[in-house]
């Protein structure tokens, strides 16, 4: 079974532009979950969707944002893009609920200059 | 807002010793508790997802416990190789949410 798949790998961008960050999950998993990682800091949720839904949401503000396609592939899309974006961008997918084991992906490098 | 502590924050070990880290939560209201294990330049992998006090589980040399009342989780390595390398991640959801908080992880390096 293949596994958690983020595109691209590595990204620069400059302030004030945005970006769209892509993660496809392993088969039959439904739900998808995005997480933030700076120097540090720890992994910092920002969302989870389920069969299309945002189910939970972290404290990030409005200019982070996501969806979920039909077939459970998910977009993170971060807007107005300040210094403190650059981190690693991390996505998981699991079956259902908090008692599945997640599954991460390779995460996507950030550099916002 | 749940906090979630490890510790040691970072451990120098020889080969061959074993070792164990903590993790501490101050609260018994949760779903599952979940540890990872985070190679640089790897994605984090998934070791353990206990839901019980009292649980425990093993993965060949690593071991983990679950203290629910006394609000802790250890993580053990069995004679730490080389390539245990990396670093160690808990995480737990809250019964009010359905996400995942981190603690910063306990970065284990062993020494040939």
């Amino acid at each position: 079974k293949a596994g958690v798949t983020q595109t691209p790998r590595y990204l620069i961008k400059t302030r004030g532009q945005q970006v769209t960050l892509s993660c496809s999950p392993i088969s039959g998993h439904r739900s998808v979950s995005w997480y933030q990682q700076t120097p540090g800091q720890g992994l910092q949720f920002l969302f989870e969707y389920f069969s299309e839904t945002q189910r939970n949401k972290g404290n990030f503000p409005g200019r982070f944002s996501g969806r979920q396609f039909s077939n459970s592939r998910s977009e993170m899309n971060v807007s107005t893009l300040e210094l403190g974006d650059s981190a690693l961008y991390l996505c998981a997918s699991r079956t259902v609920d908090s008692t599945d084991t997640q599954y991460f992906g390779p995460g996507t490098r950030l550099t916002v200059l | 807002i749940l906090n979630v502590e490890q510790s040691p924050q970072s451990l120098h070990v020889q080969e061959g010793d074993s070792t164990n880290f903590t993790c501490s939560f101050p609260s018994s209201n949760f779903y599952a508790l979940h540890w990872y294990r985070w190679e640089t330049a790897k994605s984090p992998e998934a070791l353990f997802v206990m839901t019980l006090n009292g649980d425990e589980k093993k993965k060949g040399r690593i071991s983990a416990t679950l203290n629910t009342k006394e609000g802790y989780s250890y993580l053990y390595i069995k004679g730490s190789q080389p390539e245990d390398s990396a670093t160690y991640l808990c995480a737990l959801c809250p019964y009010n949410t359905d996400k995942l908080i981190f603690g910063t992880g306990t970065r284990l390096q062993v020494f040939p």
